[in-house]
Formats: structure tokens, C-alpha cells, sequence
């Protein structure tokens, strides 16, 4: 089952840059799409969400794009900070399922360097 | 800030006992979930909860599992025959509704010898 599919394992970028972690989706059915990050030991916490009637939402640092042409979205984390360095994971909903269930990616490991 | 709760943080129990996991969700919440994951793996959907039934589950949730939510606070999940294939982090979730973000538990790291 590859629904959502996170491509890249590991990122590493510089604090101060840009960071942009990338998500692909394949079910045509869901609308409703959220970034979660994870620290080793802890749950996921939620960061930032978008539906799928908006292609932009934007939160601080973190913004979210939506492409459902190509069924992609991405997140970008400006200027990144050593603390964001965690697993990012993709996750997305249908709308028609009645207990709302998340479908995860594999996760990214981000790494930010001082 | 509220949290969803969840204990133990970790249990070992032996293959073919009964565990309860145990999970306290946001007060104002309506919908309960449970997750697991298997180390190395993905993030898997097992069960979500509303209106004191469940909701939706998944093929992973067979006759093995159950949830309750036995009082006003509590959420639990109930294996009832461990298999060495259960060990996982299985986390708890809630949200206010089917489509607002589900906030996420500690994760209670069960390991099945």
C-alpha cells in the first residue's frame, strides 16, 4: 500500500536555509492532507494542514503546497533551525471515510546543521 | 496545553497473554484512534472510534483486538492474544472532529517475547 509515499529518507540542509520536504499521493479521494513531526521516543505532533480546496497555508515558518494535479505537496520550513532536525511525515484523508483515518509516508529525517 | 495521554510508556508481556493499553484523549474530543508502528515501518492506521462505536477500522484490526472506552476519560486497546508480529509502538490520537488534525499520544512501546 503506497497511498502516500515520502521519496527521500534524509535531508540535510543548513540552519538559516530553506528546507523543502516532498510528498506524493496517489488516491484521488484525498482532501485533506497534514505534516507531522517526530522526535525519536515521542508521538507524532501535528504541525500544519491543508485542504484540498486550497493550494497554500502558510504557519510561521511553515507552509504547506498543495498540488493536486500532480497529487504532490510539499513543506517548507524557513529559516530552519537545529531544532527542527526530526522525522517529517505526510499524512492524508478521505473525505468519505466516516472515522477520518490518516494514511502516513515513510517519513523524512531531517537534518539541520549548525 | 491539553495532551493526549497514554501508559505504560512500555510493556513487555510474553507471546499468547492479554495486554490493555491505555490511553486518556483530549477532554473536548470526539473522535479516538489507535496507530502502531513497527519499527522501520510506516505509520499504520489500526482504528478509529465516535459515538461509543467504532468507526472505521482497519485490516490489521482482526478479531484479536478490541477497543473500549470504559468511562468518561479512558480509551483502551485490548490484544487479546499477543503474537511476537504485535511488538510495536502503538500510539493513540484524538480530534475534535473527522476532518481536524489528530493529535497524537506518547506511544506505548509493547514488546512481545
Amino acid at each position: 500500500d503506497q497511498q502516500v509515499k515520502q521519496n527521500s529518507p534524509s535531508l540535510s540542509v543548513q540552519e538559516g536555509r530553506i528546507s523543502i520536504l516532498n510528498c506524493d499521493y496517489t488516491n484521488s479521494m484525498f482532501d485533506y492532507f497534514l505534516w507531522y513531526k517526530k522526535y525519536p521516543a515521542e508521538g507524532p505532533t501535528f504541525l500544519i494542514s491543508i485542504s484540498s480546496i486550497k493550494d497554500k497555508n502558510e504557519d510561521g515558518r511553515f507552509t504547506v503546497f498543495l498540488n493536486k494535479s500532480a497529487k504532490h505537496l510539499s513543506l517548507h520550513i524557513v529559516p530552519s533551525q537545529p531544532g527542527d532536525s526530526a522525522v517529517y511525515f505526510c499524512a492524508a484523508s478521505e473525505a468519505d471515510t466516516s472515522g477520518s483515518r490518516l494514511t502516513f509516508g515513510e517519513g523524512t529525517q531531517l537534518t539541520v546543521n549548525p | 496545553e491539553p495532551e493526549v495521554t497514554q501508559t505504560p510508556s512500555h510493556q513487555v508481556t510474553q507471546m499468547g497473554q492479554e495486554v490493555i493499553l491505555r490511553c486518556v484523549p483530549i477532554s473536548n474530543h470526539l473522535y479516538f484512534y489507535w496507530y502502531r508502528q513497527i519499527l522501520g515501518q510506516k505509520v499504520e492506521f489500526l482504528v478509529s472510534f465516535y459515538n461509543n462505536e467504532i468507526s472505521e477500522k482497519s485490516e490489521i484490526f482482526d478479531d484479536q483486538f478490541s477497543v473500549e472506552r470504559p468511562d468518561g476519560s479512558n480509551f483502551t486497546l485490548k490484544i487479546r492474544s499477543t503474537k511476537l508480529e504485535d511488538s510495536a509502538m502503538y500510539f493513540c490520537a484524538s480530534s475534535e472532529g473527522a476532518h481536524f488534525e489528530a493529535f497524537f499520544g506518547q506511544g506505548t512501546r509493547l514488546t512481545v517475547v
